[in-house]
């Protein structure tokens, strides 16, 4: 079973606090992913690698940058916590699309981050 | 560009009836669709998903979704529920082109399914 792990459940950081959310998956995959889920507006894609040191903007990439120094792991990073970073942050991984097939993505638990 | 729209963000039902949760897309390409559920404090999980080949897609604990391609909709239906069915669903939608953009996958609002027993 593909297992996608994040470091945390649950985080409270205070506002301007510099912030780490860590993501390992054990599968070998060329794409991982970082999305927040707030009520509402379902996921929503902030970036996304598809190998080492690659990585591309998602929707709402403002406020955050990553880094993937190795292929199984992925970090999100908040420079500055704002309270409207306030959310739900699921972590994901898949291989590559063969050809324009795509394919589906496994998630982590996710990381529920609070910032007061 | 692709969107997805899940009509209902609630849907009240109760144990054993048939239940469906819809799903709209609008993509101008071919497109893969999935519907995931999401446990209460859990990620996601893949429920079912379409990439070619017949319209009617079977997935995990006896859901079903029909892929109806002129009317762009992908809605998830089962005969009847259980309480352990009580969930989030999310339909999605990744379209087929170049490397990156067939990567990502666009999620729906997500439907909130509540089983009365």
């Amino acid at each position: 079973d593909v297992k996608v792990t994040q470091s945390s459940r649950y985080l409270v950081k205070r506002t301007g606090e510099k912030v780490f959310l860590e993501c390992v998956q054990d599968m070998d995959h060329e794409n991982m992913f970082w999305y927040r889920q707030d009520p509402g507006l379902g996921l929503r894609l902030i970036y996304f690698s598809y190998d080492v040191k690659m990585k591309e903007k998602g929707d709402i990439p403002e406020g955050y940058s990553v880094s993937r120094e190795k292929k199984e792991r992925f970090s999100l990073i908040l420079e500055s916590a704002s309270t409207n970073q306030t959310s739900m942050y699921l972590c994901a991984s898949s291989p590559p699309p063969q050809g324009t097939v795509s394919y589906e993505q496994y998630f982590g638990p996710g990381t529920r981050l609070t910032v007061t | 560009a692709q969107s997805v729209t899940q009509l209902d963000s609630q849907v009240p039902v109760f144990e054993e009836a048939p239940v469906e949760l819809r799903c709209n897309y609008s993509s101008s390409v071919s497109v893969y669709l999935f519907w995931y559920v999401q446990y209460p404090n859990q990620g996601l999980q893949l429920l079912l998903k379409y990439l070619s080949g017949s319209t009617l897609v079977k997935g995990i604990n006896g859901f079903e979704a029909e892929f109806n391609k002129s009317q762009t909709s992908f809605h998830l239906r089962k005969p009847s529920v259980h309480i352990s069915d009580t969930a989030e669903y999310f339909c999605a939608v990744s379209e087929g082109a170049a490397r990156s953009s067939a990567s990502k996958i666009i999620f729906g609002s997500g439907t909130r399914l509540s089983i009365r027993p």
